[in-house]
């Protein structure tokens, strides 16, 4: 069966620091993969969505970067940390050739607290 | 562009009934539903792929008017644990299965 790992669960970093945040999926091959990001007590923002490795779509411009080095791999960066980064965010995947016919499924996600 | 919920909340006593609607100004492909408990990740409920198609899943369902970009989601009598925020989520044609959330509708289930 599919897994959908992510980590750290939650971190809390000063401004400026950088940021490297994973998720990593299992028993599947060729995901679409998916950054989500959650404020407190809002919705859910799309980030960043991969369709293949090295193949990165950027939704919102702004201080964070995504990269797919492998293909179930999908890291989320950051150079310097802004406070508004602080949120909830939340990796996901589904089935790449049929995305839109499936559910997506999330790891647990990373509370992230920007001081 | 970001579907529209209503209501953003809804308070309920075990046993009653709920709806809770999503509606976009473009083309879509797809609807999903998803429910959200504090603190927790998104669970997925139900996708809906056809104009006027309906689904079920125990007392939960949902329908999709494709021509009118509008689904409904319908919780019967309401169980303490339906308590959570639902999301609808949207797929448009040609966008490789992007899904845009709606804002959420809380909804809280009291005894």
């Amino acid at each position: 069966s599919q897994t959908i790992h992510q980590w750290p669960a939650t971190l809390v970093q000063p401004v400026g620091s950088p940021l490297s945040l994973e998720c990593t999926v299992e028993g599947t091959s060729n995901p679409n993969l998916y950054w989500y990001r959650q404020a407190a007590g809002r919705g859910l923002q799309l980030l960043f969505y991969s369709v293949g490795i090295g193949q990165i779509s950027s939704e919102v411009p702004q201080n964070l970067s995504a990269s797919r080095p492998q293909d179930r791999q999908f890291i989320l960066s950051s150079k310097k940390l802004l406070l508004s980064d602080s949120g909830f965010y939340l990796c996901a995947w589904s089935a790449l050739r049929q995305a839109a016919n499936y559910g997506y499924t999330f790891g647990s996600g990373t509370r992230l607290t920007v001081v | 562009q970001q579907p529209v919920q209503s209501p953003q909340a809804v308070i309920l006593r075990e046993g009653e009934d709920a709806v809770i609607n999503c509606s976009s100004s473009k083309a879509l492909y797809s609807v999903h539903w998803y429910r959200q408990k504090h603190g927790e990740a998104p669970v997925f409920l139900m996708i809906l792929l056809k104009g006027g198609e309906q689904k079920g899943h125990e007392k939960i369902s949902a329908s999709f008017n494709e021509k009118k970009q509008q689904s409904s989601l319908y919780l019967t009598a309401s169980q303490l644990s339906y308590s959570g925020t639902y999301f609808c989520g949207t797929t448009q044609y040609n966008q490789g299965g992007k899904l845009i959330f709606g804002q959420g509708t809380e909804l809280s289930v009291k005894p």
